[in-house]
């Protein structure tokens, strides 16, 4: 199956510097990208999609400022946590569609600790 | 709107046990099913798909059967091992909804199987 790379797996920052979180697609274009938030024993919450070459479309109650996300190219997409607080420590996780694929295939995911 | 309903967990079963886990889903269109498997630590993996109504998907001796009359996708497994502890997500794509194959996931199912 198509592999999505994910990185960095693990990051523990200061609470008020920004992280960043790569998402890449190793052997497929990519044309839509979605991120993802997973709360401990809970389901997957969808932050944003986004598509190459444009804006990410963000859900209901997420706030684009903090989630700044880029998908400048068919193969990487990147999300950006800005002034990380302690609230935002969470499981983050991408998935990726190629354009011609009905399947998302996942990154392993990125553990976000905020201290 | 759409949406995924799974059982709760956790399921606790003993190797070798018959496993189900039901998954139920509600949708405007034709939507398309997966089952997605999420070992801890790591990203979802796709264990399994259906796109139309009585198609089977299978994998790793799991099935799952697309069932429009009860609108269902029940996963199951004649016998489980311990390698098959996880959390077991159903998920729905309606691309008359969303043209991005946004997924819509259920809650997820924590499965335990014990030696």
């Amino acid at each position: 199956g198509a592999v999505v790379s994910q990185h960095p797996s693990r990051v523990i920052c200061k609470s008020g510097t920004s992280v960043k979180i790569e998402c890449r697609s190793l052997d497929f274009q990519a044309t839509t990208m979605f991120w993802y938030r997973q709360f401990p024993k809970q389901s997957l919450m969808l932050m944003a999609t986004s598509n190459e070459g444009s804006k990410a479309t963000y859900e209901q109650g997420v706030e684009k400022d903090k989630f700044l996300i880029n998908h400048a190219s068919l193969t990487l997409s990147t999300l950006t946590v800005t002034s990380a607080h302690p609230e935002d420590s969470s499981f983050y996780i991408c998935s990726a569609r190629g354009r011609a694929l009905v399947i998302q295939y996942f990154g392993a995911g990125t553990r976000l600790s905020v201290l | 709107g759409d949406s995924v309903t799974q059982m709760e967990g956790p399921v606790t079963l003993s190797e070798e046990a018959f496993l189900t886990i039901n998954c139920t889903y509600t949708a405007t269109g034709y939507p398309s099913l997966f089952w997605y498997v999420q070992y801890p630590g790591e990203g979802l993996q796709l264990l399994l798909k259906a796109t139309k109504a009585d198609d089977k998907g299978s994998n790793k001796g799991f099935e799952a059967t697309y069932r429009k009359e009860t609108t269902s996708f029940h996963l199951e497994k004649g016998s489980v091992q311990v390698s098959d502890s996880a959390v077991y997500f159903c998920a729905l794509s309606d691309l008359l909804m969303d043209s991005s194959y946004k997924l819509i996931f259920g809650s997820g199912t924590r499965l335990l199987v014990r030696p």
